[in-house]
């Protein structure tokens, strides 16, 4: 099983600076990598998906790079509505089996 | 616009069974894969099951194989989970998700949620 690492677990900075949250796995994923975000008592949503796509809708101070085994989300500005928990997740090639980061909090500084 | 909206959960004592249901709307059901993520209070995510379009396909996180079955309806756009032997690890926020598909095809990332229902399991 895929084991996803994020760092750090909690990540407080301030609107207006740039963010840079982490995702580590425990072998190759290849781009098989996407990032949610998570606000309290909400349903996470689909923020970026093969590593650097953004989902439709997700505004583009939000992207992602990496590929292989470290990956990295960006939000390059931050507002006030971003402050929230954010998860990496893979798929294995196959069968296509999915595993979860264990989170990031971005908290307001 | 996609709509999924779960239904079933509740108490249940170590050892008993739950079904779950997720009525989905707003799409072609029975077009896409679609599965269930659960979250335990205070925790993070963690993927349960998928069940492909045509039904042919499934696939069970380690953690719940053997004890749960996901089945779908297509005929009336609903989703299910059957829960048997239920642990009080099981407790948690499940989340019927659905499956994002891009020009390639099945994706295997999660672009549209429910609300979720709670499961409760305790003596």
């Amino acid at each position: 099983e895929v084991v996803l690492t994020q760092s750090p677990a909690t990540l407080s900075l301030s609107p207006g600076e740039r963010a840079t949250l982490s995702c580590r796995a425990s072998q190759s994923v290849s781009d098989y990598l996407a990032w949610y975000q998570q606000k309290p008592g909400r349903a996470p949503r689909l923020l970026i998906y093969e590593a650097s796509n953004r989902a439709a809708g997700i505004p583009v101070r939000f992207s992602g790079s990496g590929s292989g085994t470290d990956f990295t989300l960006t939000i390059s500005s931050l507002e006030p509505e971003d402050f929230a928990v954010y998860y990496c997740q893979q798929r294995s090639n196959w069968p296509p089996l999915i595993t979860f980061g264990q989170g990031t909090r971005l908290e307001i500084k | 616009q996609v709509h999924l909206v779960e239904s079933g959960g509740g108490l249940v004592r170590p050892g008993g069974s739950l079904r779950l249901s997720c009525a989905a709307s707003g799409f072609t059901f029975s077009d896409y894969y679609i599965g269930w993520v659960r979250q335990a209070p205070g925790k993070g995510l963690e993927w349960v099951s998928y069940i492909s379009g045509a039904r042919n396909i499934v696939s069970y996180a380690d953690s719940v194989k053997g004890r749960f079955t996901i089945s779908r309806d297509n005929a009336r756009n609903q989703l299910f989970l059957q829960m048997n032997s239920l642990r009080a690890d099981d407790t948690a926020l499940y989340y019927c998700a659905r499956v994002f598909m891009s020009l390639r095809g099945v994706e295997y990332y999660f672009d549209n949620w429910g609300q979720g229902t709670l499961v409760t399991v305790s003596s």
